[in-house]
């Protein structure tokens, strides 16, 4: 599976947009970029996943480039209690495993 | 439909007991599998299911054991605990496709002194 860079932190007023960004240089054509996070204390939690369109539903949006080598997670109005840590992982489907291999992710702090 | 549900949340065991973990899910998932979480990093995936009676080694499996008689139940087991072993273990499941997420269990806290 693909190695993915993330921030290590990130701020964001309440409200407001918050971005975060997930570089996955690497990736190979049949890898899917999938997206969770980690509340304190609590186990991760789906957030969204796409392999090359650009992904909504109720939580967020997945935005891809054309290359697939990076993509963005948006949570359009962030509150306080999206501060988690966000953990963008790459991996292929496959029938025997699918394990999910998680790095440090990004610490994301929304303020009031 | 609690989703993924562990027991015990909190545990402290001395050096050398043993224990089991347990981890049932309500929603049908054919695969299951176990992480550890050590203070500030991510996670680790110990050992994982793919079917009831199947197991397979994930990428820190030694000093447990795990066995998955019934398709719903993943139990992992510690036969000789070491200080080692003290972190948050989450169980997680998810359907054989693959193209859809994980759900996990809210953890165990375990503490070995």
């Amino acid at each position: 599976d693909a190695k993915t860079t993330q921030p290590p932190s990130m701020d964001c007023a309440e409200g407001r947009a918050a971005n975060l960004p997930c570089n996955h240089s690497t990736i190979s054509g049949n890898e899917y970029v999938y997206w969770y996070r980690q509340i304190h204390s609590q186990g991760p939690q789906y957030i969204i996943h796409g392999l090359k369109n650009n992904e909504t539903n109720e939580m967020a949006s997945l935005i891809i480039t054309e290359d697939r080598k990076s993509s963005t997670l948006i949570l359009p109005h962030a509150t306080l209690r999206d501060t988690a840590v966000y953990y963008c992982i790459v991996r292929v489907v496959q029938n025997a495993g699918n394990m999910l291999t998680f790095g440090g992710g990004t610490r994301l702090m929304v303020k009031p | 439909n609690a989703g993924v549900t562990q027991t015990p949340k909190f545990r402290v065991l001395k050096t050398g007991q043993s224990m089991t973990l347990l981890c049932a899910q309500d929603m049908n998932h054919e695969y299951m599998y176990w992480y550890r979480q050590d203070p500030g990093m991510g996670l680790r995936l110990i050992h994982y299911s793919v079917g009831e009676g199947t197991t397979a080694k994930g990428e820190v499996p030694d000093g447990y054991n795990v066995s998955r008689l019934k398709k719903q139940n993943f139990l992992l087991g510690l036969e000789s605990a070491a200080p080692s072993q003290t972190s948050v273990y989450f169980c997680a499941s998810s359907w054989s496709t693959g193209r859809v997420g994980y759900t996990f269990g809210s953890g165990t806290r375990l503490t070995v002194v």
